[in-house]
């Protein structure tokens, strides 16, 4: 079974430039979520799909970040304009689904952006 | 709001040593807890998920117990191996969704 694809895996770009980011979930896995990762520190969630629709982006910074899983199935995470702040390893996990069965999160090997 | 903290922050054992890392976290009403090993650079790879019914979990050398009155985690690893060492994070979830992280034990074996 394919697991949880990522691209790409580095990237580097000045402050105030944009960037995106792109996850592939495990086939037939309805949920997905991004996950933001400071060095040193456990992730932390920005946004979670029910296939194509957001379950919760609470922690999502909007005024610059936005993230879309249009058929269901990859998802894009973007940011627009980059902080110096925003330097982080960027997860994407999936699961069956969500809710009191508690389903299992599998990740992806993740994107790590520095911005200069 | 769920707090999670992991205890200790780095470790550093000889090979073939037995070793406890723990987790602990605010709130005990919570759906499931998994651990998982990163390495450098690299991106999480869960080790076991214990669901809130469960005491405990094993696989292979690994074994891992929950006590959610005392809001407590340990992860049991036997005969620790070079290879065994990475980041081990703990997670907890508290909604069936979202996990929320600990910081984090950066284990190294050395042979």
């Amino acid at each position: 079974e394919a697991g949880v694809a990522q691209s790409p895996r580095y990237k580097i770009i000045e402050k105030r430039q944009s960037v995106a980011f792109w996850c592939n979930p495990i086939s037939g896995h309805a949920t997905l979520y991004w996950y933001q990762q400071i060095l040193g520190q456990g992730p932390k969630l920005l946004i979670q799909f029910q296939n194509n629709g957001v379950v919760d982006d609470s922690q999502l910074p909007k005024d610059r970040f936005s993230a879309e899983r249009l058929k269901g199935v990859d998802s894009t995470l973007k940011i627009q304009p980059a902080k110096l702040e925003d330097s982080a390893v960027y997860l994407c996990a999936s699961s069956l689904d969500w809710g009191p069965d508690a389903y299992e999160q599998y990740f992806g090997p993740g994107t790590r952006l520095t911005v200069t | 709001k769920q707090e999670v903290t992991q205890i200790p922050a780095a470790l550093s054992v000889p090979e073939g040593e037995n070793l406890v890392l723990n987790c602990s976290f605010t709130d005990s009403a919570i759906y499931n807890l998994q651990w998982f090993r990163q390495d450098p650079g690299k991106g999480l790879t869960s080790l076991l998920l214990i669901q809130s019914s469960q005491r405990e979990q094993t696989s292979g050398r690994l074994n891992a117990s929950l006590d959610k009155s005392s809001g407590r985690s340990t992860l049991y690893i036997a005969a620790s191996q070079p290879g065994d060492s990475a980041t081990y994070l703990c997670a907890v979830n508290p909604s069936g969704s979202r996990l929320t992280f600990g910081e984090g034990t950066q284990l190294t074996v050395n042979p």
